[in-house]
């Protein structure tokens, strides 16, 4: 494996629900990235965080919200999702930001009813 | 900023056969072109990566080759297994927020 873990693996919430994904690695990377994907579309960056901090929100809407308490942990939390908003999430990590090798998880399969 | 273009979307060789994925980018100044293997319930998993200062890069079965002048890069893979069938990725650094820009993929069959 890669060293990045995500949890859970699938999830099926309403869309009143709230609900959290937890993403870990254990590689020592400094950047940590949130992605969306969707079929027949590219990998969608969302969020990234450099050092604990945000550098980058690709106009996502609000009902997804980040948090990166430390280095090695990146939550993404979510709230009246839509169900446009059912896809694969996928978090990744890389040394640094920039052009490094970036180190994806497994993923969380998340359905929106 | 870097756009990113991916052809074939789908490609189905026989097992032993080459399969050859080829993407453009936009962005002169990228200098960083990994390519990702995704299996089905997995993430993708980075499998072979080139940078700009070198033409070729070979690790076993899989190669890579980079043309900065026409801005192109493929993905050469020589006796398809069927282990290989999966969906391939390329990407390319970018300059801007977006530090890597994906293609749209490639699902690969290789038939026994």
């Amino acid at each position: 494996e890669t060293g990045v873990t995500q949890t859970p693996r699938h999830l099926v919430m309403g869309m009143t629900n709230k609900k959290s994904l937890k993403c870990e690695q254990h590689l020592g990377h400094n950047a940590m990235y949130w992605y969306k994907q969707s079929a027949k579309k590219p990998l969608e960056l969302m969020f990234v965080y450099n050092f604990k901090e945000q550098t980058e929100n690709n106009s996502v809407p609000s009902r997804f919200s980040p948090e990166c308490p430390n280095s090695s942990h990146l939550f993404l939390h979510l709230h009246t999702l839509q169900p446009e908003d059912s896809a694969l999430y996928l978090c990744a990590s890389s040394p640094d930001f920039g052009s490094y090798e970036q180190y994806f998880g497994p993923g969380t399969r998340l359905t929106v009813t | 900023g870097e756009n990113v273009e991916q052809h074939p979307s789908t490609l189905s060789v026989q097992e032993g056969d080459s399969a050859v994925i080829k993407c453009t980018y936009s962005d002169s100044a990228s200098n960083y072109f990994p390519w990702y293997k995704q299996e089905l319930g997995k993430g993708p998993q980075l499998i072979i990566d080139i940078r700009s200062n070198v033409g070729e890069k070979k690790d076993q079965r899989i190669a890579v080759t980079l043309n900065k002048t026409a801005k192109h890069f493929s993905l050469h893979i020589t006796e398809t297994q069927p282990e290989d069938s999966a969906v391939y990725f390329c990407a390319a650094e970018s300059k801007g927020n977006t530090p890597l820009v994906f293609g749209k993929g490639t699902r690969l069959s290789v038939i026994a």
